[in-house]
């Protein structure tokens, strides 16, 4: 069963805005990572974010994460065409553990 | 590095028959993980190993789905017989003790 659950399903914005996604999860983590992914293409890591930090930055990408509100949000800014993708928070309890995936954002980027 | 391989792309068969689908892990990663992607279900773990030995298979779905990790640079996951609700994207993902996976481009398996 899926750990995270990402929120919207489905957004759609116009290039140069900022598209933000969150997901909560329901356990204890010991990290909690971004996964993009291009239709009909495998899953890229984007950023990995441990249990005891409150705020990452990459790029045009922010990670929040709350652990007391097992959430956490994703800020993509000055938003791209090529960014249109599906975007999934992944979560693990403790060292190699596996992730356990959300069922993912649908983020459309219009030109 | 080449990243993880997986082999074939694209699979279509057909129902009763048996599918073998191919995985290598990036060098040194001593975790590799199987994943299926549907849309119903989105991305679910069905097993995964540490240094070649599975640790939790308990996300196979049923006897007809097997894996094997025979060395460092090789796993395989068998479907046999296949039915069309096998139908799916299959992922293998390998990492290293940082915890980061790596994933591979999948295999997209279509029974008929």
């Amino acid at each position: 069963s899926q750990q995270g659950e990402e929120d919207p399903q489905a957004l759609s914005i116009q290039e140069g805005e900022n598209a933000t996604m969150n997901c909560s999860y329901k356990t204890s983590i010991n990290n909690l990572q971004w996964y993009r992914q291009n239709s009909g293409r495998g899953l890229v890591h984007l950023i990995l974010i441990r249990s005891n930090e409150r705020e990452k930055h990459s790029g045009r990408l922010r990670v929040t994460l709350d652990t007391s509100k097992k959430s956490s949000s994703l800020l993509i800014t000055a938003s791209r065409a090529a960014d249109t993708a599906s975007y999934f928070c992944a979560t693990d309890a403790q060292g190699n553990t596996p992730l356990v995936f959300g069922k993912g954002t649908r983020l459309s980027v219009i030109a | 590095d080449a990243g993880v391989i997986q082999s074939p792309r694209h699979e279509v068969t057909e129902m009763g028959q048996e599918v073998t689908l191919r995985c290598k892990p990036i060098s040194g990663h001593d975790y590799l993980f199987w994943y299926r992607q549907t849309m119903m279900r989105g991305l679910e773990l069905l097993i995964y190993f540490n240094n070649n030995v599975p640790i939790d298979d308990s996300g196979m779905p049923e006897d007809r789905f097997s894996a094997k990790m025979p060395n460092a640079s090789f796993s395989t996951l068998k479907i046999q017989p296949s039915e069309p609700r096998d139908s799916a994207v299959y992922f293998c993902a390998s990492s290293s003790w940082t915890s980061l996976k790596f994933f591979g481009p999948g295999t997209r398996l279509t029974v008929l």
